[in-house]
């Protein structure tokens, strides 16, 4: 069974940094593409960033690109969110998705999510 | 980057009733759309990948259409359950991901 944690979230001031992370088990983590999802307050959803299954690629949305930075360490099973120059706006739940597997491989939907970790910045 | 604009904003059916949501894509992205299900104070969770691939235990009242740049995710009879918030997503060949705004199905 797939289980995903995050942890990490907070309160954080405007301009300051948080560092999330996401815990995997119960799969072939190495194998997978890792994704950071969020939400704001009662608003839809936000794909944030993704990093290859190998570590070294890694994609990042216009609204967080230059701020956030994403890794993974498959000797430990963990994918982390480096977020830097925090603002108002990055307020939300950050959730990381595992992709789904697609026949041909890991692919880009999001198979399954942890439970979310709260982001709440504000001064 | 692919924007996706799903209609209606709001759907309001009664169990037993045949839902009908849609989702527009910018630009073409062949069959490389997904539909989450959301509700209150739950986790998105997969229902269709691919355009028309049903993710793993979701009932076969689900089922997904389109190519291109327009989709259309079908629920064949409404259950109590399936109350709740739509959102399509493009994965596309690469990033960045996008989501749809999202689609309330309400009673």
């Amino acid at each position: 069974q797939v289980h995903l944690v995050e942890a990490g979230g907070g309160v954080v001031q405007p301009g300051r940094s948080l560092r999330l992370s996401c815990e995997a088990s119960g799969f072939t983590f190495s194998a997978f593409g890792m994704h950071w999802v969020r939400q704001a307050p009662g608003k839809g959803l936000e794909w944030v960033a993704i990093v290859w299954n190998d570590g070294f690629n890694k994609f990042y949305a216009d609204s967080v690109e230059g701020r956030f930075t994403i890794s993974r360490d498959n000797s430990k099973n963990t994918m982390y969110l480096q977020m830097n120059s925090l603002r108002a706006e990055d307020t939300a739940v950050y959730y990381c998705a595992k992709e789904a597997f697609c026949g041909g491989g890991s692919c880009g939907f999001f198979q399954s999510w942890g439970r979310g970790t709260l982001v709440i910045v504000s001064s | 980057e692919v924007v996706l604009t799903q209609s209606p904003a709001t759907l309001s059916l009664s169990p037993g009733e045949r839902a009908t949501l849609s989702c527009r894509a910018s630009q073409s992205i062949s069959n490389y759309i997904g539909w989450y299900q959301q509700k209150p104070g739950q986790v998105p969770r997969l229902l269709i990948y691919d355009a028309s691939n049903r993710a793993t235990g979701i009932p076969a009242r689900f089922s997904g259409s389109g190519s291109g740049t327009d989709f259309t995710l079908t629920i064949s009879s409404l259950e109590p359950e399936d109350f709740a918030v739509y959102y399509c997503q493009s994965r596309g060949n690469w990033p960045p991901y996008s989501f749809g705004q999202g689609t309330k199905l309400e009673i």
